[in-house]
C-alpha cells in the first residue's frame, strides 16, 4: 500500500523568505503522480503543483517549485518570496498512474504560517 | 476551467434529520467523484468513490446506509447523511476528475466544502 508522510506538522517563515516543506512517500509503483495542495483558512483545496514520476525535470509554478527525488521517494515543496497569502495547510498527495482507481493518498499536512 | 461547486456551504440540522450535500462539476464532465471528510487541522479522509451510473464504492469503516451517495449525471453527485447525529458534524469535501480528450485526468479538483453541524 502507498503511504505519504509529511514530518513537519507546523512551520513558519518570514515574509519574502524561502521555505521548504518536506514529503516522503512509499510505493512499489514505477509510474505515478505527485501533488501539492494548499488549503487556506477558507478550507478550499487548491492545486499548487503537480509532478509526473516519469519526468525527471522538477515542476515549477511561479514561486513554487519541487525537488523530486524518485530514488529517495522524496517530494519537497519550495516556496520562494513567501507571501502572507501563502499561509495555509499544505498537503502532499500521491496517485497511481495505472488502474484509474483515482484515489489520492494524502500526507498528514503541514501548517505554514507566513509572518509579516 | 475545472471548477467544482458544493451546496450548501454550511448547514445546521437537528439530530435525527437527513441532510443532502450536492457536488457539481461546472465546466467539465466528471464520471468519477470523491467524497472526503475532514476534521480540524487533520488530513482528508476518503469516504467513498462515486461513479456515474453505478453504485458508490465505500472505504472500509464508512457506513453505506448512513452516507448515501448518488451520482445520477455526469456533473452531479450527492451525499446524503441520513439520521444525522452530533458525531457526524464535520467538514465534507467533494472532488472530481475530468475527462480531457478521451483520457481521465489524474488531477482532482475540489469543491469548497460543506460544514455540517448536527445539534
Amino acid at each position: 500500500a502507498q503511504t505519504v508522510t509529511q514530518s513537519q506538522p507546523e512551520m513558519s517563515v518570514q515574509e519574502a523568505e524561502t521555505v521548504t516543506l518536506s514529503c516522503t512517500y512509499d510505493t512499489s509503483e514505477n509510474n505515478y503522480y505527485l501533488f501539492w495542495y494548499k488549503q487556506p483558512p477558507s478550507r478550499q483545496m487548491i492545486l499548487v503543483i503537480r509532478q509526473e514520476a516519469y519526468k525527471q525535470q522538477n515542476a515549477t509554478e511561479n514561486r513554487f517549485s519541487v525537488n523530486f527525488q524518485k530514488a529517495a521517494k522524496s517530494f519537497s515543496l519550495k516556496i520562494s518570496d513567501s507571501q502572507l497569502g501563502d499561509t495555509a495547510m499544505y498537503f502532499c498527495a500521491f496517485i497511481r498512474a495505472a488502474g484509474n482507481t483515482g484515489k489520492l493518498i494524502f500526507g498528514q499536512g503541514t501548517t505554514l504560517q507566513v509572518k509579516p | 476551467g475545472a471548477v467544482v461547486s458544493q451546496h450548501p456551504s454550511r448547514v445546521i440540522c437537528k439530530s435525527g434529520t437527513s441532510v443532502k450535500i450536492e457536488c457539481r462539476s461546472l465546466d467539465f464532465q466528471a464520471t468519477t467523484m470523491f467524497w472526503y471528510r475532514q476534521f480540524p487541522k487533520q488530513s482528508l479522509m476518503l469516504m467513498a468513490t462515486s461513479n456515474e451510473g453505478s453504485k458508490a464504492t465505500y472505504e472500509q469503516g464508512v457506513e453505506k446506509d448512513k452516507f448515501l451517495i448518488n451520482h445520477a449525471s455526469l456533473t452531479l453527485s450527492t451525499l446524503t447523511v441520513t439520521s444525522a447525529h452530533p458525531e457526524d458534524s464535520s467538514f465534507y469535501i467533494c472532488s472530481a476528475r475530468a475527462w480531457v480528450q478521451g483520457m481521465l485526468q489524474e488531477t482532482q479538483y475540489f469543491g469548497p466544502g460543506t460544514r455540517l453541524l448536527v445539534l
